[in-house]
Parts: structure tokens; C-alpha cells; sequence
């Protein structure tokens, strides 16, 4: 069974401060998308991360995939409250038909 | 184009009842899977549907049912409800191996 942990669970920051949300696991995937979901919404995808090592940026948000493809991260500049809310990792396997496996999400509050 | 279409967007249900939950993927895609969404299980993998076939299914009871129709649209049944059961349903459609494109959601409350 592949799973995803993401770290932190909760985040709570001060706007304009910086911060990191981690995505790790054991298994290898084909590739890894990034999703954030505001209450009672369903999620929208950020972007899709597909090579080992591959850096990828949207404006002050800044995507990267381990080496391995074992794990992601996300690292937000300069925080706004617009970025609050719930940010999803999901890490594909094209081995399994392209079966996605979501982690528990990382809650982001942004205070103004 | 549009997107991942859910309806109906709320539902209230008694105990007991069954419901069924429609999605709409985005035109050109042929994979549909459902979710489960509760705020202390996060996001739980229903089913996926490929092709009118149920292609892989998460760990729920068979109370949990769907399908799939020729032009890719899906339902999702849930038969018997329980008070558990209560709970955002994302329904997200993808092209291939791609990643998945979400709906909006179905708010299902069970009294």
C-alpha cells in the first residue's frame, strides 16, 4: 500500500511570513500533483511535478520533487491570507492504471 | 471547457434512505473516481471508473455503489444511509494517467 505523509498537519503564520509543507513517502510515483481546497470546495490542482529533481514555480509558490520521486515540497514566499487553506499531496502510480494516492493535507491559516 | 461537473451540490438524507450522487467529467476524459472526503479521515479513495468498468475500489462497505455510462458520466449510490456516511463527496475526472481534475463536490448530511 502507498501512502503519503504530510507534514505539518496545521500551520498557522503571520502574512508575509515564508513557510514549507513537506510530502514524503516510501514509494516511488510517476509523478506528483499539489492541490489546495477552501472549506466545502472541492480541490484545485496547483501543479504537476513528473522528474526526479524537477523545480517548478507559480508566482510565490515554489514546487519541488525528490531526486527519488519519494517525496515533494511546497514553500510559499511572503504568505497572503488569499493562500489559506487546505493543501493536498497526490502521488501517481502509471504502474497502477495511474491510481492516485492523496495525503491527509496540510491546513494553512494565514493571519492578517 | 468545462469542468468536473457534481450535482446536486447539497443533499439532506434520513437515515436509512439511498441516494445517488451524479458527476459529469471534463469532455475527453474517461476515468472517474470518487472520494470521500470527512474532516477526521481526510481525503478516502472510493472507486474508479475507466470505460464503463470499475477499474480499482478503496476499502468502503458495498453499501458504497457506482457506474459509469457510455459518455463517461458516473453515478454513486449509497444505500442504507448512516449518520457516517455524512460527508463531502468529490467526484475528480482525468485523461489517461494525468493528474485528476476535481468537482466541486457533493455535501451530503445524513439526520
Amino acid at each position: 500500500t502507498q501512502l503519503l505523509e504530510q507534514s505539518p498537519q496545521f500551520l498557522s503564520i503571520q502574512e508575509g511570513e515564508n513557510l514549507t509543507v513537506y510530502c514524503n513517502s516510501s514509494s516511488v510515483f510517476s509523478s506528483l500533483q499539489w492541490y489546495r481546497q477552501e472549506p466545502g470546495e472541492g480541490p484545485v490542482l496547483l501543479v504537476t511535478v513528473v522528474t526526479g529533481g524537477e523545480v517548478k514555480k507559480l508566482k510565490r509558490l515554489t514546487f519541488q520533487f525528490g531526486d527519488a520521486r519519494k517525496d515533494s515540497s511546497l514553500h510559499i514566499t511572503a504568505a497572503q491570507t488569499g493562500d489559506t487553506g487546505l493543501y493536498l499531496c497526490a502521488g501517481t502510480d502509471n504502474t497502477n492504471a495511474g491510481k492516485s494516492t492523496f495525503g491527509d493535507g496540510t491546513t494553512l491559516t494565514v493571519k492578517p | 471547457k468545462a469542468g468536473v461537473t457534481q450535482t446536486p451540490r447539497y443533499l439532506i438524507k434520513t437515515r436509512g434512505q439511498q441516494v445517488t450522487l451524479s458527476c459529469s467529467p471534463i469532455s475527453g476524459h474517461r476515468s472517474v473516481s470518487w472520494y470521500q472526503q470527512t474532516p477526521g479521515q481526510g481525503l478516502q479513495f472510493l472507486f474508479e471508473y475507466f470505460s464503463e468498468t470499475q477499474r480499482n475500489k478503496g476499502n468502503f462497505p458495498g453499501r458504497f455503489s457506482g457506474r459509469q455510462f457510455s459518455n463517461s458520466r458516473s453515478e454513486m449510490n449509497v444505500s442504507t444511509l448512516e449518520l457516517g456516511d455524512s460527508a463531502l463527496y468529490l467526484c475528480a475526472s482525468r485523461r489517461g494517467t494525468s493528474e485528476a481534475f476535481f468537482g466541486q463536490g457533493t455535501r451530503l448530511t445524513v439526520v
